[in-house]
């Protein structure tokens, strides 16, 4: 199957800095990524879907000023969290699409960001 | 409107079968039953699916009821490393966004 890979695993920061957050499909030409947040002890709750060559779209609630997505090929996703706050900081995890069934996808282990 | 129901915990010896249910009234017909998994700090992992017709793999078995409302994801000999949390998704076919409810949290004690 698919091999997704994600980076940084855990990264800290200060408020007002910008982080990004690469999701690499090793394997597998992606067309389609899905970025997803889980604060803790929650659930996974899905922030946007990243479409190769287009622009990405955002669930309700998600400012997509604020978390910005690049898919510029299809092996390669970025997740910018601009001017994070400690609110931010959670627990984004990437997902791929790999064709080998539908609604079949490939996590990434995520990638902890923390805020100070 | 959750479209799915899980207890929200379960215990399972080590060795022993983990049978975890969901139900799903609300199913319609070109909707599929998909299971996934969380370990702790980890992304989730997908376990199986189907649409009506029992299904299994390496990882386990899906029973789905004839009418379809709920199903038992089955994990014969469950190990130490089955500990997470367990989503049951109701979803149509063709590619849609994956929404995870809270799951049953899956605990197996030696």
């Amino acid at each position: 199957g698919a091999v997704v890979s994600q980076h940084p695993s855990w990264v800290i920061c200060k408020s007002g800095t910008s982080v990004k957050i690469e999701c690499r499909s090793l394997d597998f030409q992606a067309t389609t990524m899905f970025w997803y947040r889980q604060f803790p002890k929650q659930s996974l709750m899905l922030m946007a879907t990243s479409n190769e060559g287009s622009k990405a779209t955002y669930e309700q609630g998600v400012e997509k000023d604020k978390f910005l997505i690049n898919h510029a090929s299809l092996t390669l996703s970025t997740l910018t969290v601009t001017s994070a706050h400690p609110e931010d900081s959670s627990f984004y995890i990437c997902s791929v699409a790999t064709g080998s069934g539908a609604n079949v996808l490939t996590f990434g282990a995520g990638s902890r960001l923390t805020v100070l | 409107d959750a479209k799915t129901t899980q207890p929200t915990s379960m215990d399972c010896a080590e060795g022993r079968a983990a049978n975890l249910p969901c139900n799903h009234s609300t199913i319609s017909g070109n909707e599929y039953v998909y299971w996934y998994r969380q370990i702790h700090s980890q992304g989730p992992q997908y376990i199986i699916h189907g649409l009506k017709n029992n299904e299994t793999n390496e990882m386990a078995s899906l029973i789905i009821t004839e009418d379809r409302k709920s199903s038992t994801l089955i994990l014969p000999h469950a190990t130490l490393r089955d500990t997470a949390v367990y989503y049951c998704i109701v979803l149509n076919s063709g590619y849609s966004t994956l929404t995870f409810g809270k799951g049953t949290m899956l605990l197996v004690s030696p």
